[in-house]
């Protein structure tokens, strides 16, 4: 089955705290990979992506991400996480078989001071 | 500036009415989509539309129906059959299907 799968619902981590978003793919989705933010009543914002070359994709707002082909996975990353990166982050696979992205459900990820 | 705009940004309508929802795209990308958002959920797939003149259904297309008679315009179309269209509504484009897609600021849709 084609799927994209966030493995956590929500993340709640405290301000200059790292934190890692985590998502895995069906091998069937292909490897255009993409992470999006969503703010409070806004529509989605491209955070990075992944269509080849280097495995590690860095991104706006001090976010990465790192392609694992053996893992099936592209898990986003920031060191030091803000209050202001309070949101939800969505995974999403661009799929070979039915032509259209798939996305991950969702993770809020909760900053707390 | 290049890029999505959706309108209104809120919208209320009795039930039993018919309400359409506006979706423009000046990024000349030949796909379009319209999602669903409820509270607490993800994404879901209403309506896509790859090519003009051509859309297809997606997972919640009971009670919507779209048309493309445009390149740059895709409007969503609730219907009195949508038994619960109370919802956040949001439109995107793409390239082509599998490529990064561009979102609309969303539409609030409440049915009072």
């Amino acid at each position: 089955a084609q799927s994209v799968t966030q493995l956590d619902s929500q993340v709640p981590v405290f301000e200059e705290a790292p934190v890692e978003l985590r998502c895995n793919y069906s091998s069937s989705v292909s490897v255009y990979l993409f992470w999006y933010v969503q703010y409070p009543n806004q529509g989605l914002q491209l955070l990075l992506k992944y269509l080849s070359g280097s495995t590690l994709v860095k991104g706006i707002n001090g976010f990465e991400a790192e392609f694992n082909k053996s893992q099936t996975s592209f898990h986003l990353r920031k060191p030091s996480v803000h209050i202001s990166d309070t949101a939800e982050y969505f995974c999403a696979g661009g799929s070979s078989n039915t032509g259209k992205l798939i996305f991950g459900q969702g993770t809020t990820l909760q900053v707390k001071p | 500036d290049g890029g999505i705009t959706q309108s209104p940004k809120y919208l209320f309508r009795k039930e039993g009415q018919n309400v359409t929802l506006s979706c423009e795209q000046n990024l000349n990308h030949d796909a379009m989509y319209w999602y669903r958002q409820d509270p607490g959920q993800g994404l879901r797939l209403i309506y896509y539309s790859q090519i003009v003149n051509d859309f297809q259904k997606g997972d919640i297309a009971e009670g919507y129906s779209v048309s493309r008679e445009k390149k740059e315009s895709f409007p969503l179309t609730v219907t009195s059959a949508q038994k619960n269209p109370t919802a956040f509504y949001l439109c995107a484009s793409s390239i082509t299907g599998i490529n990064e897609q561009f979102f609309g600021p969303g539409t609030r849709l409440t049915v009072l």
